[in-house]
């Protein structure tokens, strides 16, 4: 069974740093692109990075780019986000995501429980 | 950055009720257009991937269409466990970008 468990969420001043992380089973990780995906507080959906599988192709939304880096390690099973320079608007669950391409169209078929993030003084 | 438009944003239906929600792109997709249902308190669940192909354990009422700009997620005959919010997702470019969500609540 495929499982993605986040870690590492919580209450955070602005300015601070948090580093995420995602634990993974059931499937073989190191085969796998990786994203994160955020969700603020009674909003919809927010692509945050991705990750190819060896690591050596990242991307970030605009909004999250020069603050927060992805990793990965595949030797343990998982993904991490580094967030650096936290503000409140990146308050939000974040969502580790696997990505999927299928007829060309890339998606992301196993999802996370989330993790909280506040930013908050 | 390719912008996604869902409407309705939200909708009131019936048990029994045939549903549907549109998602148009700023920019041809071709067909890489994908679909979401999450419920509240859940993670988002995959239903529906280039535009009209049933992910693998979804009922067959979810159904998808659509080429190009404009999208369709239909919701043949609406049971209880279908009320949920719905998104939209562009897989042709990257970022990656979601429409702003259908929540579908009960009438």
């Amino acid at each position: 069974e495929v499982q993605l468990v986040e870690s590492g969420g919580g209450l955070v001043q602005p300015g601070r740093s948090l580093r995420l992380s995602c634990a993974a089973s059931g499937f073989t990780f190191n085969s796998c692109e990786m994203n994160w995906v955020r969700q603020a507080p009674g909003k919809g959906l927010e692509w945050v990075s991705y990750i190819s599988s060896t690591g050596s192709t990242v991307y970030y939304a605009d909004s999250v780019k020069g603050r927060f880096t992805i990793s990965r390690d595949n030797t343990k099973n998982s993904l991490y986000l580094q967030m650096d320079s936290l503000r409140a608007e990146d308050t939000a669950i974040y969502y580790c995501a696997r990505e999927i391409t299928v007829a060309g169209s890339d998606g992301f078929d196993f999802w996370g429980q989330g993790t909280m993030v506040t930013v908050s003084s | 950055d390719i912008q996604m438009t869902q409407s309705p944003s939200s909708l009131s239906a019936s048990v029994g009720d045939r549903v549907t929600i549109t998602c148009r792109a700023s920019q041809s997709l071709g067909s890489y257009l994908n679909w979401y249902q999450q419920k509240p308190g859940k993670a988002p669940k995959l239903l529906i991937y280039a535009a009209s192909s049933l992910q693998s354990g979804v009922p067959s009422r979810f159904s998808g269409s659509g080429s190009g700009t404009d999208f369709t997620l239909t919701i043949g005959s609406l049971l209880p466990e279908d009320f949920a919010t719905y998104y939209c997702q562009q897989g042709y470019s990257t970022p990656r970008t979601f429409g702003q969500g259908t929540k579908v609540e009960i009438k």
